[in-house]
């Protein structure tokens, strides 16, 4: 089972700052990988599909980058909203597997 | 706007089976797409729990297999789950999604879960 593990744990950052989490993959998931947004009490939200594409009406100031094991999330100037728990996520061919990192919650300093 | 809800009891008893349902809105899933659910412990990360196609192909994640069922009715448009032998561990909030994404004003089907469901909370104790 290809294990994903998010760093840091918790980041405080204030608004306007850049964010840069990032999500270790055990062994490669050459680029399918997938980040969440979670607010407290709702659902999450797709971000990124494919490591690198935006999703529908998620805005430009989120980026992700990265292949095989290696993979970052990155918030160009955080907005007060940004402020959430952020995960990451893969699939695995064999078998049939969908796993989630641990979050990274990002925090107001 | 495809809207996903999920319901049923919010207290199940150890020992018991859980059964939930998530009805879809905005698209027909005999129309296409796997739809998923996934767990969220309090407190916790999430955990994918296993996935139906409209035609009743399913996959489930191997370390729940044996305890879970999941089916789909497309005359109502929508699936269910349903996890036997429940204990405290069970605890969560349970989500259903369908697996895709959408990008260019178009969507696609795929390994991601997009949209969720608002989820909901299921407690197991006596």
């Amino acid at each position: 089972e290809i294990v994903l593990t998010q760093s840091p744990a918790t980041l405080s950052l204030s608004p306007g700052e850049r964010a840069t989490l990032s999500c270790r993959a055990s062994q490669s998931v050459s680029s399918y990988l997938a980040w969440y947004q979670q607010k407290p009490g709702q659902a999450p939200r797709l971000l990124i599909y494919d490591a690198s594409n935006r999703a529908t009406g998620i805005p430009a100031r989120f980026s992700g980058s990265g292949s095989g094991t290696d993979f970052t999330l990155t918030i160009s100037s955080l907005e007060p909203e940004d402020f959430a728990v952020y995960y990451c996520q893969q699939r695995s061919n064999w078998p049939p597997l969908y796993t989630f990192g641990q979050g990274t919650k990002l925090e107001i300093k | 706007q495809v809207q996903l809800q999920e319901s049923g009891p919010g207290l199940v008893k150890p020992s018991e089976t859980l059964s939930l349902t998530c009805a879809v809105s905005g698209y027909s899933i005999s129309s296409g797409y796997y739809w998923g659910w996934i767990r969220q412990p309090p407190g916790k990360g999430l955990e994918w729990i296993g996935s139906i196609y409209h035609s009743g192909s399913t996959y489930y994640n191997p370390s729940l297999k044996s305890r879970v069922t999941i089916s789909v009715d497309t005359s109502k448009n929508q699936f269910s789950l349903k996890l036997s032998s429940v204990t405290a561990a069970d605890t969560a909030v349970y989500y259903c999604a369908r697996q895709g994404y959408c990008s260019g004003g178009s969507c696609y089907s795929g390994d991601w879960f997009d949209p969720w469901g608002q989820g909901t909370l299921v407690t197991v104790s006596s």
